[in-house]
């Protein structure tokens, strides 16, 4: 079964990095049948996607969190990472990853349970 | 960006009835829509993929329908486990976005 797990800060000050890290096991991440993904939710608010990345390393981000996100991979311990630059209290935010599925035709089929980070001083 | 509107906010009904939620996008997405069930504590999951089609393990109770702007979840007899929120979500292009959210409340 697979299964993912992020980790990381709860607690992030404002203008830090936001650093977290998802953890899959059950699975390889290194299926050419797989992407990932980081979305987030802010407490009480809806689904916003981050961005998306291939075992190969490409990258996809939403335009207006590129400037400050970076998605990258290790395939050697089957996880992913999300580092978030310049935070501010608008990213407080439960962090989910997930994946996508060749056999779900690309959609984000399996959820990690998420992580609340909080962006405060 | 592609918007997508979720109506209505909030749907209150019975156990056994019926429930039509709509997902509408500020420009054609094909079929590329999905909806989500998200219940409080817990991550999203995914229900339906490229408007119609169940995602595995779904009861065939949640179907879907649509394409273009125009998209349909319907419940066609609520159980007990079913008030949640839902959401759509295109993919149609970049970025990925996500509608504001339904809630399926119990009246």
């Amino acid at each position: 079964q697979l299964q993912l797990q992020e980790s990381g800060p709860g607690l992030v000050k404002p203008s830090e990095t936001l650093s977290l890290t998802c953890t899959v096991s059950g699975g390889s991440i290194s299926s050419t049948s797989y992407y990932w993904g980081w979305i987030r939710q802010p407490p009480g608010k809806g689904l916003e996607w981050i961005g998306s990345i291939y075992y190969s390393g490409s990258t996809y981000y939403k335009p207006s969190l590129k400037s400050r996100a970076t998605i990258s991979v290790d395939t050697s311990k089957n996880q992913f990472s999300l580092k978030l630059s310049s935070v501010t209290a608008a990213d407080t935010a439960v962090y989910y990853c997930a994946r996508r599925a060749y056999s779900s035709n690309w959609w984000f089929d399996y959820w990690g349970q998420g992580t609340l980070v909080t962006v405060s001083s | 960006e592609i918007v997508l509107t979720q109506s209505p906010a909030t749907l209150s009904l019975s156990p056994g009835e019926r429930a039509t939620l709509s997902c509408r996008a500020s420009q054609s997405v094909s079929s590329y829509l999905g909806w989500y069930q998200q219940k409080p504590g817990q991550a999203p999951r995914l229900l339906i993929y490229d408007a119609s089609n169940r995602a595995t393990g779904i009861p065939a109770r949640f179907s879907g329908s649509g394409s273009g702007t125009d998209f349909t979840l319907t419940i066609s007899s609520l159980e007990p486990e079913d008030f949640a929120v839902y959401y759509c979500q295109q993919r149609s292009n970049w970025p990925w976005t996500f509608g504001q959210g339904t809630k399926v409340e119990i009246k």
